[in-house]
Formats: C-alpha cells, sequence, structure tokens
C-alpha cells in the first residue's frame, strides 16, 4: 500500500532532550515536506526536500533540522526542543515539486508536547 | 512573503444547506490544490485547479480557479454530515518549492 509513514504518532517530552521525528514513504517521490498545524494557524511549513542530499528552509525552519541521506526517508529533528515546538506535525510527500503535479500525500500525523 | 487567507474561518450549517470556502493569494499561482482533514485526521487531496477560470466538479463539490489565478472556492450543494471537516486551499510559492497552504475553513454539519 501506498503510504508516508510517520514515528512516533504521539510523544510527551521534556524542554531539551533531543528528539526525531521519522518520515519515510514508499512511493518513490522525490519531493517531500513537513509541516506544523497550530489551531488557527493552518498547515506551516518547516522544511522540504525536492531530492536526496537537498533539503530547503520553510516558513517556520527555527528550532528544527532535517535531512535526506535516502530518497525515501525524511527524518525531523528538534535538537532542543521547547514548550513553543508543542504542536502537531505532518510528513508528506509527493512525485514533483509543487509547480508540477504535485499531490502530496501525508503521513498520519504526529502529536508532540515538550514540557 | 507570499501569503494564502481563507474565509470564512468556521461555517456550521444544517445538513442540506450549501456551503462555500473562499481562498485568496496575495500573488498569482501556477496551480491551486484543494484538501480535506477530517476531525483526528490528516489532510486528504480532492482536487488540483491549472488553468485560469478552470471549473471541476466531484459530485455535490464544485471548485474554481479565478480568471486571475490569484483567487479559488470550493462549494458544497446539499451539506451532509459526512461533509464534516477542515477544507485547505494550496499554492507553490512563487520562484521557490514551498507550498503555501491556507488558514483552512473549518465545516460543521449539524443533522
Amino acid at each position: 500500500e501506498a503510504q508516508v509513514t510517520q514515528n512516533p504518532r504521539y510523544l510527551i517530552t521534556v524542554t531539551g532532550k533531543k528528539l526525531t521525528v521519522t518520515c519515510s514513504q514508499n512511493m518513490n517521490h522525490e519531493y517531500m515536506s513537513w509541516y506544523r498545524q497550530d489551531p488557527g494557524l493552518g498547515l506551516r511549513q518547516i522544511y522540504y526536500s525536492m531530492n536526496v542530499e537537498v533539503t530547503d528552509k520553510g516558513d517556520v525552519p527555527e528550532g528544527y533540522k532535517v535531512s535526506r541521506k535516502e530518497k525515501r526517508n525524511f527524518p525531523l529533528i528538534l535538537e532542543s526542543p521547547s514548550p513553543n515546538q508543542t504542536s502537531l506535525y505532518f510528513c508528506a510527500s509527493s512525485l514533483e515539486g509543487p509547480s508540477g503535479a504535485n499531490v502530496l500525500t501525508f503521513g498520519a500525523g504526529s502529536r508532540l508536547t515538550v514540557l | 512573503g507570499q501569503q494564502v487567507m481563507q474565509i470564512p474561518q468556521y461555517q456550521h450549517v444544517q445538513e442540506g444547506e450549501d456551503f462555500t470556502t473562499y481562498c485568496n493569494s496575495s500573488t498569482t499561482l501556477s496551480n491551486i490544490q484543494w484538501y480535506k482533514q477530517r476531525p483526528g485526521g490528516h489532510p486528504v487531496f480532492l482536487i488540483q485547479l491549472v488553468k485560469s477560470g478552470e471549473v471541476k466538479k466531484q459530485k455535490r463539490l464544485t471548485f474554481q480557479f479565478g480568471e486571475a489565478k490569484k483567487n479559488s472556492s470550493l462549494h458544497i450543494t446539499a451539506t451532509q454530515t459526512t461533509d464534516v471537516g477542515t477544507y485547505f486551499c494550496a499554492g507553490p510559492e512563487s520562484n521557490t518549492d514551498k507550498l503555501i497552504f491556507g488558514t483552512g475553513t473549518r465545516l460543521q454539519v449539524f443533522p
């Protein structure tokens, strides 16, 4: 089944404790992206990647890192989480970038709470 | 930077009533996409519009792309409880590979 898988689905952590949210897709998609969703703010893009070893900042990259060492994986790293990073995170992928046939497939989401 | 706004933010309707959400971009878009997110779920792709003035229909849903390619609308005829959720529009930012989402319209349908 074609899908985007992200883990963990739920996580409660404390300020400053490094964590990684994994994202994997099995559709051979070129484009991958991370979004955070907060009430009243919609979906805001954190980072995106057009291909292996190519990553770029979205609108809210502060406090996050990503890597794209393999085409299928795009982990989101919070080196020193803070309470303002408490949010619902979505990973998504598509065959092409936004200007093309960019049908995004989303993962199920990861709800992160930073105490 | 580019902004994509949606109105209204919330809409409560009685089952059977029509519903419309509007999406406005601060810049011209090469295409616009619509997604639906059910409560507790993840966004799911509905449709993509590319041409100026384009209109597409999916059963009771009608999508329109403005002539200037800066605005779009989603109209649902005779809403049903299964239409409940948040509807997002999204468009690519010019000269980048960012995909900017609108703020979303949350639809509640009362039986």
